[in-house]
């Protein structure tokens, strides 16, 4: 059965440190997203491309955290520099259908969690 | 603005109980989806069901049973004879019903069962 990769798992940083995840969605999925879940939260969402055109970043502190995908289809988050605040659960999620169409379920990597000391 | 409300934070059962989790939802669209996860402790979120705003016929698949009503703007999930292995936070979301939507989660309802 096909999943999302993620990695790393797990990442320890100090704050002002840079980070980056990587995300391989499932082969053939046009749409990916990064959603952030803080602790006792539910995962929001930081971005989300279509093929490699970013379709929504209103929500990714641009002034820290960046987000490619290059060739439409892996892609990586990056965070520069990291703080305390960033500590949670990034995770990917990618669907199958394009933008426009009749809605799509979106399936989850395993996610890295991320803690900054 | 979409929202979705689950109103209990933790429920804690005894293994073979049946246990209900409570999902109300808000939004101004017609049509739109919902969904549950769960996400146990090794932390990945895993799709459970989805269901349109056209379709409020219930759902069975093995133990678990979804309860839609859109009068009263729940989507309500049911595990019959629960078992240690569903203990695990479960999320409900809304989507709108066209593609490349982001998911609106809800907080999380934390299960836990015990043998």
């Amino acid at each position: 059965e096909a999943e999302v990769a993620q990695s790393p798992r797990y990442k320890i940083t100090e704050k002002s440190q840079a980070v980056a995840f990587w995300c391989d969605p499932i082969s053939g999925h046009a749409t990916l997203y990064w959603y952030r879940q803080i602790l006792g939260q539910g995962p929001e969402l930081l971005v989300q491309f279509q093929d490699e055109s970013v379709v929504d970043d209103s929500q990714l502190p641009k002034d820290r955290f960046s987000a490619e995908r290059l060739k439409g289809v892996d892609s990586t988050l990056k965070i520069q520099p990291a703080e305390l605040g960033d500590s949670a659960m990034y995770l990917c999620a990618s669907s199958l259908v394009r933008v426009g169409a009749a809605t799509d379920t979106q399936y989850f990597g395993p996610g890295t969690r991320l803690t900054v000391l | 603005a979409q929202k979705v409300t689950q109103a209990q934070t933790e429920i804690s059962v005894v293994e073979k109980e049946d246990v209900t989790l409570d999902c109300v939802y808000e939004t101004r669209d017609t049509t739109y989806y919902l969904f549950w996860y769960k996400q146990p402790p090794s932390g990945e979120l895993v799709f459970l069901i989805r269901r349109n705003s056209f379709d409020e016929q219930n759902e069975i698949s093995g133990r678990y049973s979804w309860n839609f009503q859109k009068s009263t703007s729940s989507f309500n999930f049911t595990i019959t004879a629960s078992q240690v292995v569903d203990s695990a936070v479960y999320f409900c979301a809304l989507s709108e019903y066209q593609a490349g939507t982001a998911l609106i989660f809800g907080k999380g309802t934390t299960l836990s069962v015990s043998s």
